[in-house]
Protein backbone atom coordinates (compact mmCIF):
# COMPACT_ATOMS: atom_id res chain seq x y z
CA UNK A 1 0.00 0.00 0.00
CA UNK A 2 1.67 3.03 -1.09
CA UNK A 3 1.25 5.91 1.73
CA UNK A 4 2.72 8.70 -0.55
CA UNK A 5 1.77 8.69 -4.03
CA UNK A 6 3.32 10.78 -7.23
CA UNK A 7 0.80 10.02 -9.95
CA UNK A 8 2.84 11.66 -12.52
CA UNK A 9 5.42 9.81 -13.31
CA UNK A 10 6.43 12.59 -16.26
CA UNK A 11 5.89 15.99 -16.90
CA UNK A 12 7.54 18.39 -19.71
CA UNK A 13 7.91 22.21 -19.14
CA UNK A 14 8.56 24.90 -21.28
CA UNK A 15 11.98 26.87 -20.01
CA UNK A 16 10.52 29.79 -18.17
CA UNK A 17 7.43 28.34 -16.81
CA UNK A 18 6.32 27.03 -14.13
CA UNK A 19 6.60 23.40 -13.34
CA UNK A 20 3.91 22.25 -10.94
CA UNK A 21 4.82 18.21 -9.51
CA UNK A 22 2.00 16.61 -7.16
CA UNK A 23 1.93 14.40 -4.11
CA UNK A 24 -0.80 12.62 -2.35
CA UNK A 25 -0.79 10.93 1.27
CA UNK A 26 -2.76 8.70 3.34
CA UNK A 27 -1.75 8.46 6.57
CA UNK A 28 -2.85 11.51 8.82
CA UNK A 29 0.53 10.95 11.43
CA UNK A 30 2.75 12.10 8.72
CA UNK A 31 3.93 15.77 10.30
CA UNK A 32 6.62 16.35 8.10
CA UNK A 33 7.50 16.31 4.28
CA UNK A 34 10.10 16.85 1.85
CA UNK A 35 11.19 17.01 -1.63
CA UNK A 36 14.16 15.56 -3.05
CA UNK A 37 15.60 15.87 -6.69
CA UNK A 38 18.23 13.55 -8.59
CA UNK A 39 19.99 13.34 -11.27
CA UNK A 40 20.36 10.16 -13.03
CA UNK A 41 23.56 7.80 -11.15
CA UNK A 42 23.62 10.13 -8.51
CA UNK A 43 22.45 9.96 -5.09
CA UNK A 44 18.96 12.12 -4.51
CA UNK A 45 19.87 15.77 -3.11
CA UNK A 46 17.05 17.25 -0.54
CA UNK A 47 15.36 20.68 -1.90
CA UNK A 48 12.73 21.74 0.61
CA UNK A 49 10.59 20.71 3.48
CA UNK A 50 7.59 21.48 5.40
CA UNK A 51 5.83 20.88 8.48
CA UNK A 52 2.39 19.98 9.08
CA UNK A 53 2.04 22.97 11.13
CA UNK A 54 2.40 25.00 8.30
CA UNK A 55 0.85 25.70 4.53
CA UNK A 56 3.65 27.28 2.43
CA UNK A 57 7.85 27.09 2.69
CA UNK A 58 9.41 28.88 -0.03
CA UNK A 59 12.79 28.73 -0.68
CA UNK A 60 14.19 30.75 -3.95
CA UNK A 61 12.42 29.21 -6.74
CA UNK A 62 10.98 26.89 -5.02
CA UNK A 63 7.73 26.82 -2.98
CA UNK A 64 6.07 23.66 -1.06
CA UNK A 65 2.40 24.03 -0.62
CA UNK A 66 0.95 21.75 1.88
CA UNK A 67 -3.16 21.21 2.18
CA UNK A 68 -3.57 19.16 4.80
CA UNK A 69 -7.30 18.40 4.49
CA UNK A 70 -6.82 17.27 1.03
CA UNK A 71 -3.76 15.27 2.58
CA UNK A 72 -1.61 17.03 -0.46
CA UNK A 73 1.17 18.43 -1.16
CA UNK A 74 2.68 20.34 -4.27
CA UNK A 75 6.40 21.67 -5.80
CA UNK A 76 6.17 24.69 -7.81
CA UNK A 77 9.62 25.86 -9.47
CA UNK A 78 9.46 29.21 -10.76
CA UNK A 79 10.91 29.79 -13.15
CA UNK A 80 12.01 26.49 -14.52
CA UNK A 81 15.20 26.54 -15.83
CA UNK A 82 16.93 23.32 -18.07
CA UNK A 83 18.94 22.26 -15.04
CA UNK A 84 16.11 21.33 -12.99
CA UNK A 85 15.49 18.49 -15.39
CA UNK A 86 15.47 15.47 -12.89
CA UNK A 87 13.46 12.87 -11.05
CA UNK A 88 11.50 14.51 -7.89
CA UNK A 89 10.58 12.53 -4.78
CA UNK A 90 8.14 13.58 -2.61
CA UNK A 91 8.79 11.94 1.37
CA UNK A 92 6.73 12.68 4.18
CA UNK A 93 7.58 11.36 8.05
CA UNK A 94 5.97 11.12 11.53
CA UNK A 95 7.38 12.03 14.92
CA UNK A 96 7.82 8.41 15.89
CA UNK A 97 10.52 7.85 17.92
CA UNK A 98 13.78 8.28 17.25
CA UNK A 99 13.73 6.68 14.15
CA UNK A 100 11.67 8.99 11.66
CA UNK A 101 11.66 6.64 8.24
CA UNK A 102 10.83 8.51 5.05
CA UNK A 103 8.25 6.90 3.20
CA UNK A 104 8.47 7.66 -0.48
CA UNK A 105 6.39 8.03 -3.61
CA UNK A 106 7.90 6.91 -6.61
CA UNK A 107 9.00 9.95 -7.91
CA UNK A 108 8.23 12.23 -10.98
CA UNK A 109 10.14 12.66 -14.04
CA UNK A 110 10.45 16.79 -14.74
CA UNK A 111 11.97 17.46 -17.91
CA UNK A 112 12.45 21.15 -18.60
CA UNK A 113 12.57 22.47 -22.39
CA UNK A 114 14.79 25.29 -23.71
CA UNK B 1 30.76 20.25 7.43
CA UNK B 2 29.68 16.79 6.98
CA UNK B 3 30.38 14.57 3.62
CA UNK B 4 29.41 11.11 3.34
CA UNK B 5 31.37 8.35 1.05
CA UNK B 6 29.99 5.39 -0.66
CA UNK B 7 32.53 2.70 -2.76
CA UNK B 8 32.46 1.87 -5.41
CA UNK B 9 30.92 3.65 -7.24
CA UNK B 10 30.00 0.61 -9.94
CA UNK B 11 30.47 -2.55 -9.51
CA UNK B 12 29.41 -5.99 -11.89
CA UNK B 13 29.40 -9.39 -9.85
CA UNK B 14 28.26 -13.01 -10.76
CA UNK B 15 25.32 -14.60 -9.22
CA UNK B 16 26.63 -16.58 -5.70
CA UNK B 17 29.28 -14.30 -5.16
CA UNK B 18 29.53 -12.16 -2.03
CA UNK B 19 28.98 -8.73 -1.33
CA UNK B 20 30.11 -5.99 0.72
CA UNK B 21 29.42 -2.20 -0.13
CA UNK B 22 30.95 0.50 2.14
CA UNK B 23 29.76 4.04 4.07
CA UNK B 24 31.27 6.52 5.55
CA UNK B 25 30.29 9.97 7.21
CA UNK B 26 32.45 12.69 8.25
CA UNK B 27 31.48 15.72 10.17
CA UNK B 28 29.00 14.44 12.57
CA UNK B 29 28.76 11.98 14.96
CA UNK B 30 25.93 9.32 16.20
CA UNK B 31 23.63 10.04 13.18
CA UNK B 32 20.95 7.88 11.58
CA UNK B 33 21.94 5.92 8.93
CA UNK B 34 19.99 3.87 6.41
CA UNK B 35 20.91 1.94 2.93
CA UNK B 36 18.02 2.28 0.31
CA UNK B 37 17.82 0.54 -3.45
CA UNK B 38 16.55 1.67 -6.24
CA UNK B 39 15.60 -0.71 -8.80
CA UNK B 40 15.26 0.49 -12.55
CA UNK B 41 12.55 2.90 -13.25
CA UNK B 42 11.34 2.43 -9.27
CA UNK B 43 11.16 4.73 -6.44
CA UNK B 44 13.67 4.11 -3.14
CA UNK B 45 13.38 1.24 -1.06
CA UNK B 46 14.65 1.02 2.31
CA UNK B 47 16.34 -1.79 3.16
CA UNK B 48 17.81 -1.35 6.44
CA UNK B 49 18.40 1.61 8.98
CA UNK B 50 20.45 1.90 11.97
CA UNK B 51 20.46 4.20 14.94
CA UNK B 52 23.51 3.12 17.23
CA UNK B 53 26.68 0.88 16.88
CA UNK B 54 25.59 -2.58 16.56
CA UNK B 55 22.11 -1.48 16.16
CA UNK B 56 20.26 -2.62 12.82
CA UNK B 57 16.97 -2.95 11.60
CA UNK B 58 15.41 -4.38 8.47
CA UNK B 59 12.66 -3.33 6.30
CA UNK B 60 12.40 -6.03 4.17
CA UNK B 61 13.32 -9.67 4.05
CA UNK B 62 16.05 -10.20 1.21
CA UNK B 63 19.06 -11.92 0.66
CA UNK B 64 21.51 -8.75 2.35
CA UNK B 65 22.72 -8.34 5.58
CA UNK B 66 23.83 -4.67 7.37
CA UNK B 67 26.20 -3.65 10.16
CA UNK B 68 27.50 -0.56 11.65
CA UNK B 69 31.04 -1.63 13.45
CA UNK B 70 31.60 2.43 13.91
CA UNK B 71 30.21 5.15 14.63
CA UNK B 72 29.99 6.71 11.18
CA UNK B 73 30.51 3.42 8.91
CA UNK B 74 27.39 1.57 7.59
CA UNK B 75 28.10 -1.75 5.88
CA UNK B 76 25.80 -3.63 3.15
CA UNK B 77 26.89 -7.46 2.55
CA UNK B 78 25.70 -10.60 1.05
CA UNK B 79 27.14 -14.00 1.21
CA UNK B 80 25.62 -14.85 -2.19
CA UNK B 81 24.45 -12.54 -4.69
CA UNK B 82 20.98 -12.92 -6.81
CA UNK B 83 20.25 -11.61 -10.44
CA UNK B 84 17.53 -9.77 -8.21
CA UNK B 85 19.84 -7.89 -6.43
CA UNK B 86 20.94 -5.67 -9.55
CA UNK B 87 20.30 -2.10 -8.58
CA UNK B 88 21.62 0.91 -7.56
CA UNK B 89 22.34 1.12 -3.48
CA UNK B 90 22.51 4.36 -1.68
CA UNK B 91 23.51 5.58 1.61
CA UNK B 92 22.55 8.28 3.66
CA UNK B 93 22.56 10.31 6.74
CA UNK B 94 20.44 11.59 9.56
CA UNK B 95 21.36 14.52 12.32
CA UNK B 96 19.07 13.55 15.36
CA UNK B 97 18.27 16.63 15.95
CA UNK B 98 16.51 17.29 12.40
CA UNK B 99 13.15 17.07 11.85
CA UNK B 100 13.53 14.38 8.75
CA UNK B 101 16.10 15.34 6.67
CA UNK B 102 18.51 12.39 4.95
CA UNK B 103 21.58 13.13 2.81
CA UNK B 104 23.10 10.46 0.71
CA UNK B 105 26.07 9.53 -0.55
CA UNK B 106 26.70 9.26 -4.54
CA UNK B 107 25.66 5.71 -4.57
CA UNK B 108 26.88 2.38 -6.20
CA UNK B 109 25.55 1.00 -9.41
CA UNK B 110 25.26 -3.04 -8.66
CA UNK B 111 25.12 -5.39 -11.56
CA UNK B 112 25.01 -9.21 -10.82
CA UNK B 113 25.47 -11.42 -14.02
Amino acid sequence: DQQVKQNSPSLSVQEGRISILNCDYTNSMFDYFLWYKKYPAEGPTFLISISSIKDKNEDGRFTVFLNKSAKHLSLHIVPSQPGDSAVYFCAASESAGNNRKLIWGLGTSLAVNP
Amino acid sequence: SQTIHQWPATLVQPVGSPLSLECTVEGTSNPNLYWYRQAAGRGLQLLFYSVGIGQISSEVPQNLSASRPQDRQFILSSKKLLLSDSGFYLCAWRGREWRGEQFFGPGTRLTVL
